[in-house]
């Protein structure tokens, strides 16, 4: 059973960084991409990044491009969003996300989220 | 970046009905669409994807159709564990795209 595990949430001050965190079981890590989506309160669904089983191709939304890095660790299953000079528009619920076939096709499984707050 | 709009932004209806919900590209994409449902306080989960493929697993009372720029999902007979939100999701091209999302409530 694929389950995917996120941590690393809280309320941060604006300006601030987080780092968000990712387990993943059930399935062969290095196999698929990996995603990070979240949804503002109240609000639809924004894919936030997306990273390639192997790190090779890496890609970012317009709004969090150059503050945002996502990463990966294939030897502890684990996915990671490192959140620099955060926002108040960044506080949401964020989705870590198994990538379908291919890397940039969708996700066929979603974690229960880690929800974000950004305020002073 | 793709545009997704979907239509209505919430519909009312009951045990029993067909609902049809809409999903529209701002340029072609060919077959490169997912649907999603969310229930409240629940993640998402996958139902339709490259625009007509069920999941596995998914109820056949759900369909999928289109291509190019206008796409239809489809439940035949509502059923009460099918209230949600369903949101559309295009995979053409980077970034990827979400509709704004489909809420349906029980009439």
């Amino acid at each position: 059973e694929v389950q995917l595990v996120e941590s690393g949430g809280g309320l941060v001050q604006p300006g601030r960084s987080l780092r968000l965190s990712c387990a993943a079981s059930g399935f062969t890590f290095t196999d698929y991409a990996m995603h990070w989506v979240r949804q503002a309160p109240g609000k639809g669904l924004e894919w936030v990044s997306g990273i390639t089983w192997n790190s090779g191709s890496i890609h970012y939304a317009d709004s969090v491009k150059g503050r945002f890095a996502i990463s990966r660790d294939n030897v502890r299953n684990s996915l990671y969003l490192q959140m620099n000079s955060l926002r108040a528009e960044d506080t949401a619920l964020y989705y870590c996300a198994k990538g379908r076939y291919g890397a940039w096709s969708g996700f066929d499984f979603w974690g229960q989220g880690s929800l974000v707050t950004v305020s002073s | 970046d793709i545009q997704m709009t979907q239509s209505p932004s919430s519909l009312s209806a009951s045990v029993g009905d067909r609902v049809t919900i809409t999903c529209q590209a701002s340029q072609d994409i060919s077959k490169y669409l997912n649907w999603y449902q969310q229930k409240a306080g629940k993640a998402p989960t996958l139902l339709i994807y490259d625009a007509s493929n069920l999941k596995t697993g998914v109820p056949s009372r759900f369909s999928g159709s289109g291509s190019g720029t206008d796409f239809t999902l489809t439940i035949s007979s509502l059923q009460p564990e099918d209230f949600a939100t369903y949101y559309c999701q295009q995979y053409d091209h980077l970034p990827l795209t979400f509709g704004g999302g489909t809420k349906v409530e029980i009439k």
